[in-house]
Parts: structure tokens; C-alpha cells; sequence
């Protein structure tokens, strides 16, 4: 099952915004990870920020955490036509069979020159 | 470094054939993914490894589905026989440990059954 649930499921903004992206989760966590798709491509690792952790950043990136609300946000500043991408949250959580990473459905972002 | 290679990126084949994804991972990862991709169900982990030995195959769809890691720097999934509802993109991911630690994929194998 999807733990992760991301909010919007598409977002179309001008180059030079901000794009705000939040995830949502159901149980306790060990860790919510970041990930980018470029269409065609596999994902890539963008930021990790463990459960002790509120906030973390990364060059343009924001990602925050606020366990008690069981949800997270990524916000990317100044955004660039490169930026356009799905956007995923992961979950680390542990279930029967041991820790395991669960995927969100993902934001879908397009930045417009 | 080179990242994580699979192949082959696209695979079209008929129903009942038999289909073999085959993943290098990163040199020195320890933890193998195998995941599949799809509209309706989005990311779903099927298998992974640890030093070469599966440790949860609980998302494995049915025993069409088979994973091998062999040796540290290959594994294979194998459908067989295919059907058309396994169309989707295949991704395999590797990591160094696993708690905390962030997965490198592969670019996946886009799989079309006819």
C-alpha cells in the first residue's frame, strides 16, 4: 500500500517561483526521503531527513518535518525549466518484514520559461 | 562511477514468453531493489536483497515472478510465462546499508507484453 500520499498531484508554475510540495504518512517512521523522476529516467535520491530531524536543506531545496502531523514538505526556490519532474516522497518505516522504503504517487511539477 | 545499469531499456515481447530484466548495481552496495512501476498502482518494492540473499519477496505478484542475485555485481528478474497485465517499467536500485541510507536506480526496463 501507498503510505505516502503527496498533495498537489500536479503543480504548473513560472520559472524564478517557488514550488511548494507536501507528503503525507499513516504510521511512525524512521526516516521520509525525496526522490526526482525526469520522464524516461529512474529516480534520484534528493534529500533524506531522519524522524529526530525538523529541517533540512540541499543548494535550492527545503524539506521539512513535522512527525506529529505525520507529514512533510518540499519546497524548491527560484525554480528552473530543469526542475520540471515528478517529485516522490518515500517513507522508511518498519512493517512485519522489517524496515522497508514505501513510495508516494508523486507531484508531477512543470516549470515554464 | 558508473550507476546502476540495467537492461535491456525496453523489452516488447508476446504473452506467454519468457522475460529476463537483468540488473549491475553500484560497486560495493550491499542492498539490491527490485520495484515495478505503473499508472494505476505506482512504485511497488516486489524484492530486494542483502549480500546476494533475498530478504523480503513479499511483493512478488505470483510465482510467475522470480528473483536470482547470484553474485554481488548481478541479478536477474524472470517473468515466466508473461501477460499482458505485467506491462510496466521495471526498476532495480541499489544502496550501501540500508537504515537511513539513500537508493540509486537504474534508468528501468520499459516492458511491453502484447
Amino acid at each position: 500500500s501507498q503510505q505516502g500520499e503527496e498533495d498537489p498531484q500536479a503543480l504548473s508554475i513560472q520559472e524564478g517561483e517557488n514550488a511548494t510540495m507536501n507528503c503525507s504518512y499513516k504510521t511512525s517512521i524512521n526516516n521520509l526521503q525525496w526522490y526526482r523522476q525526469n520522464s524516461g529516467r529512474g529516480l534520484v535520491h534528493l534529500i533524506l531527513i531522519r524522524s529526530n530531524e525538523r529541517e533540512k536543506h540541499s543548494g535550492r531545496l527545503r524539506v521539512t518535518l513535522d512527525t506529529s502531523k505525520k507529514s512533510s514538505s518540499l519546497l524548491i526556490t527560484a525554480s528552473r525549466a530543469a526542475d520540471t519532474a515528478s517529485y516522490f516522497c518515500a517513507t522508511d518505516a518498519w512493517e512485519t518484514s522489517g524496515s522497508r522504503l514505501t513510495f508516494g504517487e508523486g507531484t508531477q511539477l512543470t516549470v515554464n520559461p | 562511477d558508473a550507476g546502476v545499469i540495467q537492461s535491456p531499456r525496453h523489452e516488447v515481447t508476446e504473452m506467454g514468453q519468457e522475460v529476463t530484466l537483468r540488473c549491475k548495481p553500484i560497486s560495493g552496495h550491499d542492498y539490491l531493489f527490485w520495484y515495478r512501476q505503473t499508472m494505476m498502482r505506482g512504485l511497488e518494492l516486489l524484492i530486494y536483497f542483502n549480500n546476494n540473499v533475498p530478504i523480503d519477496d513479499s511483493g512478488m505478484p505470483e510465482d510467475r515472478f522470480s528473483a536470482k542475485m547470484p553474485n554481488a555485481s548481478f541479478s536477474t528478474l524472470k517473468i515466466q510465462p508473461s501477460e499482458p497485465r505485467d506491462s510496466a517499467v521495471y526498476f532495480c536500485a541499489s544502496s550501501f546499508g540500508y537504515n537511513n541510507q539513500p537508493q540509486h536506480f537504474g534508468d528501468g526496463t520499459r516492458l511491453s507484453i502484447l
